[in-house]
């Protein structure tokens, strides 16, 4: 199973809402990354967990808040966002944590915030 | 911050001829990968390279990691139109982070 499934696949917000976006893998994969990609760019690096800690915050608003609660499970708590956060949501996993590692991504959360 | 520059941005060809997109750091990198996203779809691993002059074949694809390993390219034979899609290089700078940066990608559009 190389698959990484990422649910809801759409999803339509007000800047009140709180929603979660969730992402799995059985890969035995110990590294995840949330990456948010905006139409015609690359992915942006958003979070990754190794070992179900947080590793790497880029410096991303408090609005969006990660949550890996054990090895197969990344969830990304949603609060607040302003219609410039729409973008799709990429969740990807990968054997480790090194810079050699293939990422496989999961199909995405595409997110409309009104 | 370290960068990693792609181009070109599009590309049209029409179906048969020959496509390369290319891959240029400013600093040398470990390792590049290249990515495939399908339009409407995530984006999927292709290849690595490691090695200095690195020459790598999938098929109709070559993939070339340059002497200095500060550029890269990936070149598509004959294309189809199921190579439609934007290809993004991931470089990892030496002795930086151990996440790769993404280029902006190049969108290859195939007429048929």
């Amino acid at each position: 199973d190389t698959e990484v499934t990422q649910t809801p696949k759409h999803l339509v917000m007000g800047m009140t809402n709180k929603k979660s976006l969730k992402c799995e893998q059985h890969m035995g994969h110990r590294a995840m990354y949330w990456y948010k990609q905006k139409a015609k760019k690359p992915p942006e690096l958003m979070f990754v967990y190794s070992y179900e800690k947080l590793s790497i915050n880029e410096s991303v608003p408090s609005r969006f808040s990660p949550e890996c609660p054990n090895s197969s499970l990344l969830n990304l708590h949603l609060h607040a966002l302003q219609p410039e956060d729409s973008a799709l949501y990429l969740c990807a996993s990968s054997q480790g944590q090194g810079g050699w590692e293939t990422q496989y991504f999961g199909p995405g959360t595409r997110l409309l915030v009104l | 911050g370290q960068q990693v520059m792609q181009i070109p941005q599009y590309q049209h060809v029409q179906e048969g001829e020959d496509f390369t997109t290319y891959c240029n750091s400013s600093t040398t990198l470990s390792n590049i990968q290249w990515y495939k996203q399908r339009p409407g779809g995530h984006p999927v691993f292709l290849i690595q390279l490691v090695k200095s002059g690195e020459v790598k074949k999938q098929k109709r694809l070559t993939f070339q990691f340059g002497e200095a390993k500060k550029n890269s390219s990936l070149h598509i034979t004959a294309t189809q139109t199921t190579d439609v899609g934007t290809y993004f290089c991931a470089g990892r700078p030496s002795g930086g982070s151990y996440i790769p940066t993404f280029g902006r990608g190049t969108s290859l559009i195939v007429h048929p």
